[in-house]
């Protein structure tokens, strides 16, 4: 696609339930990245891919945080038993090349509320 | 902590004044960028600054890189209330690690 795709663009589930967070890179980025940000503050890595492969999921905040990607293209970032301090902006990115190297590409997020 | 120190943390200017924006970081770095973040959407890349560079222009915007210093600052002349937004400074870390890391930004308000 033209952009980084990510849905749904807003999600509200009730403490305890299970979400999926989609993210759809552009074409042909090999890596790919999940972000948090909670509100009003900067950004917190969680993982990152390269290809379907996950070098470093070191940000994942706790077993209840999973994440995969397939035919190195789509990711799902799933959030099983969810709290409410989950409440957050949940960003993806892409990038065409390995890590260490250049920009990243946003999508617009996924706002997860909790109650 | 994964946040570097941006400051100041808002700043409220007059539109066609100039804003200036600070970076610290305590790594070595690869590179540099600043980020923009309208108001609940995604972030947008605004400019990248190698290591072995002292200034950077694009625009309206001129980055520089102090890396004695361990720092950066980005400067938006001229600014426009269109600039409203958040800017945030990110940095590979220049070891093994994947992650590209954030500052915690600096909430720019453009009055008209």
């Amino acid at each position: 696609g033209a952009g980084v795709s990510q849905s749904p663009s807003n999600k509200v589930t009730e403490k305890g339930k299970d979400v999926e967070l989609r993210c759809d890179p552009i074409s042909g980025h090999t890596a790919l990245y999940w972000y948090r940000q909670s509100l009003g503050q900067g950004l917190e890595f969680l993982i990152y891919f390269q290809g379907n492969s996950a070098p470093d999921k070191s940000g994942l905040p706790s077993d209840r945080f999973s994440a995969e990607r397939t035919g190195g293209s789509v990711s799902t970032l799933t959030i099983q038993r969810t709290q409410q301090e989950d409440s957050a902006v949940y960003l993806c990115a892409s990038s065409p090349g390995t890590a260490n190297t250049g920009e990243l590409f946003f999508g617009e997020g996924s706002r997860l509320t909790v109650l | 902590s994964q946040q570097g120190e941006e400051d100041p943390q808002a700043l409220s200017i007059q539109e066609g004044e100039n804003a200036t924006m600070n970076c610290s970081y305590k790594t070595s770095i690869n590179n540099l960028q600043w980020y923009r973040q309208n108001s609940g959407r995604g972030l947008v890349h605004l400019i990248l600054i190698r290591s072995n560079e002292r200034e950077k222009h694009s625009g309206r915007l001129r980055v520089t890189l102090d890396t004695s210093k361990k720092s950066s600052s980005l400067l938006i002349t001229a600014s426009r209330a269109a600039d409203t937004a958040s800017y945030f400074c990110a940095r590979w870390r220049r070891d093994s690690s994947y992650k590209l890391i954030f500052g915690s930004g600096t909430r720019l308000l453009v009055r008209p």
